[in-house]
């Protein structure tokens, strides 16, 4: 597909244990950003990466979330020791350069829902 | 960074344009304007940015203050596909960081 994907869709996990989300964001795409939205509000930036450089990790809310983006391409944001707290849909976005100066794509999220 | 403020919502009849409004007193010369959307159930939807100059595309217009401390994404003609939340962003030169504030809420009615 031409567009940012997300896997998985859906994601039920029993509290404390690990999960990771995956991004394969379009193809070619510089920049990749995730971001999490709780339900009726925006979203919050979490992290971006420009190629396999993580450039800011301000928003990850704290040492349980971490991501990566290995090769420059497809991303996995991991979450250990989940906590109810973490539901929430989680959104990865693409662009083809400085996000100042272009269109950040976006996938259809992964909802989290921590039991 | 520089903020932005947006009415919480707004409402439109459907086939008439519609104006929704974004203050950022505090911008600097070196911040662009970005407009995103999000449709229910969506992710958000990029829209228009622009710098100084008004912008058009197949979407929307938007028209930024001669001082630069305001904007305004014009849709021409509201269609019921257009109820969204709309996000004002600010973006800074090499920056890539999208900050999403609350957005203003559009409802369109037919």
């Amino acid at each position: 597909g031409a567009g940012v994907s997300q896997s998985p869709r859906y994601k039920v996990t029993k509290r404390g244990q690990d999960v990771a989300l995956r991004c394969d964001p379009i193809s070619g795409h510089v920049s990749l950003y995730w971001y999490r939205q709780a339900l009726g509000q925006g979203p919050e930036f979490l992290t971006y990466f420009n190629y396999e450089a993580q450039q800011d990790k301000s928003g990850l809310p704290n040492d349980r979330f971490s991501a990566e983006r290995p090769e420059g391409s497809i991303s996995t944001l991991t979450i250990q020791r989940t906590e109810q707290r973490d539901s929430a849909m989680y959104r990865c976005a693409s662009s083809s350069s400085y996000g100042y100066r272009t269109e950040a794509f976006f996938g259809q999220g992964t909802r989290l829902t921590v039991v | 960074d520089a903020k932005t403020t947006q009415p919480n919502s707004m409402e439109s009849n459907e086939e008439e344009p519609v104006h929704l409004p974004c203050n950022h007193s505090t911008i600097s010369g070196t911040d662009y304007i970005h407009w995103y959307r999000q449709l229910p159930s969506q992710g958000p939807e990029y829209v228009i940015h622009g710098l100084t100059s008004n912008v058009n595309n197949r979407m929307a217009s938007l028209a930024i203050a001669e001082d630069r401390k305001s904007s305004t994404l014009i849709l021409h003609r509201a269609t019921l596909r257009d109820a969204a939340v709309y996000y004002c962003i600010l973006l800074m030169e090499y920056g890539n960081k999208l900050v999403f504030g609350a957005g203003t809420i559009l409802r369109v009615k037919s």
